[in-house]
């Protein structure tokens, strides 16, 4: 099945700086990779995704790219704001409807 | 209606109890999951219902018992549960095969 990593476990930036996640995934097959944030005690709430025919994807502060080749995907945050604290998961397509989540980064931004 | 459901928000259950946690979407979605979450980690996958059909069971103990009355409505039945067992319990919904998931609130359920 699926196996996806995800880097780092923590992060601590500076408000203004920008934040970066990576993530990577070991089946080719997987076609669909979301990004959620779940902040202390609520859902997770996608935040953006990427189908794999696309290279990168941009919604204001945030951007996600990805490498077919590599079979790695990255969540960049730019000029982070101390609202963007949370929990973010990546996750990736299996087979049908699975999903695959990685282990989570616990992203602080510092005022 | 763009959201996803859950009740009760929490629940406490003794080990003999049986009870059972609600979704409820409006989305038009025909794919719909339950998920366990502890602390700091990541949502397990435990059961995917597509088209109202079980298709996916994550070797999930029978303790645990989904129901999917129609293509609205995901209910998880639970009998005889463990104190490890606590944790919040989320429902997703989905349009389709690997389209984005919706998450509900979840239920926080603790088991003494």
């Amino acid at each position: 099945g699926e196996n996806v990593e995800q880097h780092p476990s923590t992060l601590s930036v500076q408000e203004g700086d920008s934040a970066v996640i990576k993530c990577t995934y070991s089946d080719s097959a997987s076609n669909y990779f979301p990004w959620y944030k779940q902040e202390l005690g609520k859902r997770p709430q996608l935040i953006i995704d990427i189908r794999s025919n696309v290279g990168e994807k941009k919604d204001q502060r945030i951007a996600v790219t990805l490498n077919k080749t590599a079979k790695h995907f990255s969540l960049h945050i730019t000029e982070t704001q101390p609202e963007d604290s949370a929990v973010y998961f990546c996750a990736a397509s299996g087979t049908g409807n699975q999903f695959y989540f990685g282990t989570g980064t616990s992203l602080t931004v510092i005022p | 209606d763009t959201e996803v459901t859950q009740t009760p928000k929490h629940l406490v259950m003794g080990m003999t109890n049986k009870k059972s946690l609600k979704c409820e979407q409006h989305m038009g979605h025909r794919a719909m999951y339950w998920y366990k979450q502890k602390a700091k980690k990541p949502p397990e996958l435990m059961f995917v219902y597509s088209y109202e059909k079980l298709s996916i069971n994550e070797s999930v103990p029978s303790r645990f018992s989904p129901e999917c009355p129609n293509s609205s409505l995901l209910n998880l039945h639970l009998h005889a549960l463990q104190p490890e067992d606590s944790a919040l319990y989320l429902c997703a919904s989905s349009q389709a095969y690997s389209y984005e998931q919706y998450f509900g609130p979840g239920t926080r359920l603790t088991v003494t």
